[in-house]
């Protein structure tokens, strides 16, 4: 089954204990992005990759980083978090950048205390 | 970066009866979608239109992108508790920059 798969799905931390949330693609996809969703404000990218080792910033970067070794794995690592990065997460893949069929990972909702 | 703006926020309709979400901007974009978000999940894409006057059909749903290509409208006819959901509309700039509205939460009551 082609998906997009994210853990954890749920996580509760404290303020900068350092994170990680995984997110994997079975579908070959050169495409990956990460999105955090906020009421209100819809989903915003925060990092994408258009193929190994190759990453850039979306709109939202501060206080991420990820990373692209393999092909289907696109982690998004918080070092520091903190109150303000408390929101809803996905990871999303498709064949290219600007693909049409765009799929999304279940979500990781992450609340930093 | 572009603003979609989706209207209404908030929609609660008795099954059986049609609904009209509207997605606004005041960019140009290349192409725009439309994705169902159920609680727990993450968006599904519903369709993709390309045309500025494009008509998509669904089953029971139906997609218009604007003639100008700055706004697009789903139209549920006959509404089901299972259309229940946060309905996104997202459009792509030139440069392949995917940007999303907030939504409109739809529910149908049975």
């Amino acid at each position: 089954e082609a998906q997009v798969t994210q853990n954890p799905r749920y996580l509760i931390t404290v303020t900068g204990k350092k994170l990680t949330v995984t997110c994997s693609q079975n579908m070959n996809h050169e495409y990956m992005s990460w999105y955090r969703q906020d009421p209100g404000l819809g989903l915003r990218q925060i990092y994408y990759s258009m193929n190994v080792e190759v990453t850039d910033k979306g709109d939202v970067p501060e206080g991420y980083k990820v990373s692209r070794k393999e092909k289907r794995n696109f982690p998004l690592i918080l070092e520091s978090p903190s109150p303000n990065q408390t929101s809803l997460y996905f990871c999303a893949s498709s064949f290219v950048r600007g693909g049409y069929e765009q799929y999304f990972g279940p979500g990781t909702r992450l609340t930093v205390t | 970066t572009q603003l979609l703006e989706q209207s209404p926020q908030f929609l609660s309709i008795q099954e059986g009866e049609n609904l009209t979400v509207y997605c606004n901007s005041s960019s140009v974009f290349s192409s725009l979608q439309w994705y169902r978000q159920e609680p727990g999940e993450g968006p599904v894409l519903l369709v993709t239109v390309v045309t500025g006057g494009e008509v998509k059909k669904l089953k029971r749903l139906t997609f218009q992108f604007g003639d100008a290509r700055k706004d697009s409208s789903l139209h549920i006819t006959a509404a089901q508790p299972g259309d229940t959901g946060l309905y996104l509309c997202a459009g792509y700039s030139n440069d392949y920059k995917l940007s999303f509205g907030a939504g409109t939460t739809v529910t149908v009551r049975a």
